[in-house]
């Protein structure tokens, strides 16, 4: 069973912020929050990542709510290529194997 | 800098035909991941490797799929007597930690697609 919920589908407008939320009530406190996303034909990448402090890096940043029920990945300024699906996963770092990846939110950017 | 290589990009093969997908990690990563992704889903897992070592191999569908790293670097998946129900792109993926408390992402390779006729 996933253990996060995201919405199906959102759409953005280019050069927008795009903000994808993600509910994982049931997490545990060993549990890391990461995303991923995957353009069409391509693999997943690797986004970001965290436990319970907000983060950034070059790509977005991520806003984890201090009961860590919730988080929301947020791309600044959103352009045609960033077009994709988007995954939230949580994870237990000493699995390596426990990424379960749902069927994530699919993020139109458009003109 | 080079990133997880698979090969074949695309694979054809007819129902009952072994096929072998490879994997060529991110040098000096440990541990290598393998998973199955369906039209319009995400990721499954099915394997894991820490160096030669298979420590997970629970995601496997059935005794028709194997995967080996034999010298901790290269994978291959093998799927024995192909049914149509394998048809999926297969991916793999590497990160630079083994078990333990390592936080380190997965790197993904763009995947194989096959098709089973």
């Amino acid at each position: 069973d996933a253990k996060t919920t995201q919405p199906t589908s959102m759409d953005c407008a280019e050069g927008r912020a795009a903000n994808l939320p993600c509910n994982h009530s049931t997490i545990s406190g060993n549990e890391y929050v990461y995303w991923y996303r995957q353009i069409h034909s391509q693999g997943p990448q690797y986004i970001i990542h965290g436990l319970k402090n907000n983060e950034t890096n070059e790509m977005a940043s991520l806003i984890i709510t201090e009961d860590r029920k919730s988080s929301t990945l947020i791309l600044p300024h959103a352009t045609l290529r960033d077009t994709a699906v988007y995954y939230c996963i949580v994870r237990v770092t000493y699995n390596n194997n426990d990424m379960r990846f749902g069927a994530g939110t699919r993020l139109t950017v458009k003109p | 800098g080079a990133g997880v290589s698979q090969s074949p990009r695309y694979k054809v093969a007819k129902r009952g035909q072994d096929v072998a997908l490879r994997c060529d990690p991110i040098s000096g990563h440990v541990s290598l991941f393998w998973y199955q992704q369906a039209l319009g889903q995400g990721p499954e897992f099915l394997t894991y490797f820490q160096n030669e070592a298979q420590l997970d191999k629970s995601g496997l569908p059935s005794d028709r799929f194997f995967a080996e790293r034999p010298e901790g670097s290269v994978s291959t998946l093998k799927i024995q007597r192909t049914q149509q129900e394998d048809s999926a792109v297969y991916l793999c993926a590497s990160s630079s930690k083994g078990t333990g408390r390592s936080n380190q992402p997965q790197h993904f390779g763009d995947g194989t697609r096959l098709s089973i006729l």
